[in-house]
């Protein structure tokens, strides 16, 4: 079974300060890890990947993400947070021996204050 | 470009009403998903389907039926609604084959089961 964990509820850092929300996933075979954020009223908008190569992934807006595999690990990051980065962020996982189904996390609610 | 497009965007049902949800895709994508959003609990898979005239369950299939008649379009119905279904619903297609690539979510339809 897949399943991924946000530990954070909520991350709240001023602006201009680094951003960092928490994930970790539990697979069976080799993960593809995703990021996605939420604005409010809206759908689900992809940020970035991991399927396999670099560790560091680079995505839309600024952010990135690092993998780590003996952690467990895919924390999105973004060095100088933006008042605009408010969002609703969710990370999510699927194996790769589990073709069709994307499992997500809780999500964790990101509020950057001027 | 309209991408993913739900419809409605908004409905209140009586508890033992009946209703359908459509989304509709113009990317040519062959997977599609409905997806439900509960405070706290992320998004969970209902039903999905790997192209037309196919369907699978999902993690909370119980409740809720699907049709994919016409490669585009991916409908969901509630026989009868009960107030647990009460949420937000969001449908998503991809295209990739090994579903390395991204989901791309419509905008959403807020469910209320009075």
């Amino acid at each position: 079974a897949q399943s991924v964990a946000q530990p954070e509820d909520q991350v709240n850092v001023a602006e201009g300060n680094p951003l960092t929300v928490k994930c970790t996933y539990s697979v069976s075979g080799n993960p593809y890890l995703f990021w996605y954020v939420q604005y409010p009223n809206r759908g689900l908008q992809f940020l970035l990947k991991y399927i396999t190569g670099d560790n560091l992934v680079k995505g839309s807006y600024g952010f990135e993400a690092e993998f780590n595999k003996s952690q467990t690990s895919f924390h999105l990051k973004k060095p100088s947070a933006l008042v605009s980065d408010s969002a609703l962020y969710f990370c999510a996982v699927r194996d790769e021996a589990n073709d069709y189904k994307l499992s997500f996390g809780a999500g964790t609610t990101v509020t950057v204050r001027a | 470009n309209a991408g993913v497009t739900q419809t409605p965007k908004f409905r209140v049902l009586k508890t033992g009403q009946s209703m359908t949800l459509l989304c509709a895709q113009d990317m040519n994508h062959e997977y599609m998903y409905w997806y439900r959003q509960d405070p706290g609990m992320g998004l969970r898979l209902i039903h999905y389907s790997v192209g037309e005239g196919t369907t699978a369950k999902g993690e909370v299939p119980d409740g809720y039926n699907v049709s994919r008649l016409k490669k585009q379009n991916f409908l969901l119905g509630l026989e009868s609604a009960a107030p647990s279904q009460t949420s937000v619903y969001f449908c998503a297609s991809s295209s990739a084959k090994r579903l390395t690539g991204e989901l791309f979510f419509g905008e959403g339809s807020r469910l209320t089961v009075l």
